[in-house]
């Protein structure tokens, strides 16, 4: 079946600092990648969807500029958390979606502690 | 807009069944997902049904449909220990997957 791989799984890293999370969808060629985040005992909030080759699309509420997106090939998408806060501090989860479109393949989860 | 409700919690004892259910209130909705987070982990796609289908079974897991109330069950067949975990259920107006709107998710515990 079809693997999205996440990277990394867990990361520290201080206030004011930048850290980036990996998506990668390890045998098929995902046309378009999308991150969610999760609060503790929470469902998963859509941030944005991320096409190969063009702009990401956030939804309504989620900083561009804080949670840069770049999705540079058709198996890897980044998510770059800039400034991080501690409120930035959560689950960070990613999916692909194939050139079928027909399903939508969830990475295990980037659990962000900022300190 | 867009609102998926399921219970929070839901204890049951090894062996028996479960049943997990959602309510939904966009009748639009196309497509309607469960899917299975262990902890710690991401989500697992466990079954998804088309909203012209009243029912669909794939092994111990039952997918119940009643498009007229948008009530939808996850029915567990001879839960395991295995089966704890947290289960989200799932609509899509089409398959683009931007378009997935999720329930909060049932916490399943199971007994030994």
């Amino acid at each position: 079946g079809a693997v999205v791989s996440q990277h990394p799984s867990r990361v520290i890293c201080k206030s004011g600092t930048s850290v980036k999370i990996e998506c990668r969808s390890l045998d098929f060629q995902a046309t378009t990648m999308f991150w969610y985040r999760q609060f503790p005992k929470q469902s998963l909030m859509l941030m944005a969807t991320s096409n190969e080759g063009s702009k990401a699309t956030y939804e309504q509420g989620v900083e561009k500029d804080k949670f840069l997106i770049n999705h540079a090939s058709l198996t890897l998408s980044t998510l770059t958390v800039t400034s991080a806060h501690p409120e930035d501090s959560s689950f960070y989860i990613c999916s692909a979606r194939d050139v079928t479109g027909l399903e939508q393949y969830f990475g295990p989860g980037t659990r962000l502690t900022v300190t | 807009g867009e609102d998926v409700e399921q219970s929070l919690f839901l204890s049951v004892r090894e062996g028996d069944s479960s049943v997990i259910n959602c309510t939904y209130t966009d009748s639009s909705s196309t497509y309607l997902y469960w899917y299975k987070q262990e902890p710690g982990a991401g989500l697992q796609l466990l079954t998804y049904i088309f909203s012209n289908m009243d029912m669909k079974q794939d092994q111990r897991l039952t997918v119940l449909l009643n498009k007229k109330d948008k009530h939808l069950s996850l029915r567990i067949a001879d839960t395991q220990t295995g089966d704890s975990a947290i289960y989200f259920c799932a609509e899509s107006l089409n398959n683009a997957g931007n378009m997935l709107t999720f329930g909060g998710g049932t916490r399943l515990m199971v007994k030994p």
